[in-house]
């Protein structure tokens, strides 16, 4: 069955560092996401991208955010300065582009800890 | 603020046990999607409801979609072990079906 795949699984970095996660969403899908999980929270929408832009990002996605696909297969995100409220789990899903309910598929996540 | 409410937060039974999780919220939504999450992983997609009053079934698991699209139930019957886990909710707007709205989940324990 088709999958996502995120790395690394696990990152830890110093405050102020960047940080790059990367994500190989599935192959015929045409939207990404980036969702983010700090412990003990609600799962968080950070960005969708389509058609090799931004379609949508939320007030969490400031300057220090940035998503990029570099060719046809990776999709990654970018935390420039890393803050110690960074720390979370980061996940990479994609869908389909389709109308009605939208499907998405997950990632197992990149776990971020800044210290 | 959109907001979806999941309750119980924590649910332990024993196995064999029927038990039911809520998903609520003041705001309509167009589908709701339940997922459940193992730790260490990401959420998987169990089902998505798109029709008030719509109700799925997924072996031992039934979902519900509310009449009016503000909440959603999930009853499992004779609860196993391997169905232990974090249950979550996530809502699409309406106009809006690719950001989804989460709830905090249902942590649920099945003891043998």
């Amino acid at each position: 069955e088709p999958e996502v795949t995120q790395t690394p699984s696990h990152q830890v970095t110093q405050m102020g560092q960047e940080v790059i996660l990367r994500c190989v969403p599935i192959s015929n899908h045409l939207y990404f996401y980036w969702y983010r999980q700090i412990l003990g929270q609600k799962v968080e929408f950070l960005v969708s991208f389509y058609n090799n832009e931004i379609s949508e990002k939320s007030e969490i996605f400031d300057d220090q955010f940035s998503v990029e696909r570099p060719d046809g297969s990776n999709f990654t995100l970018k935390i420039r300065s890393t803050k110690l409220e960074d720390s979370a789990m980061y996940f990479c899903a994609s869908s389909e582009m389709q109308s009605g309910a939208n499907v998405l598929t997950f990632g197992a996540g990149s776990r971020l800890t800044v210290l | 603020t959109q907001l979806l409410e999941q309750s119980p937060q924590f649910l332990s039974i024993q196995e064999g046990e029927n038990l039911t999780v809520y998903c609520n919220s003041s705001s309509v939504f167009s589908s709701l999607q339940w997922y459940r999450q193992e730790p260490g992983e990401g959420p998987v997609l169990l089902v998505t409801v798109v029709t008030g009053g719509e109700v799925k079934k997924l072996k031992r698991l039934t979902f519900q979609f509310g009449d009016a699209r503000k909440d959603s139930s999930l009853h499992i019957t004779a609860a196993q072990p391997g169905d232990t886990g974090l249950y979550l909710c996530a809502g699409a707007w309406a106009g809006n079906n690719r950001k989804l709205i989460w709830g905090l989940g249902t942590s649920l324990a099945v003891n043998p």
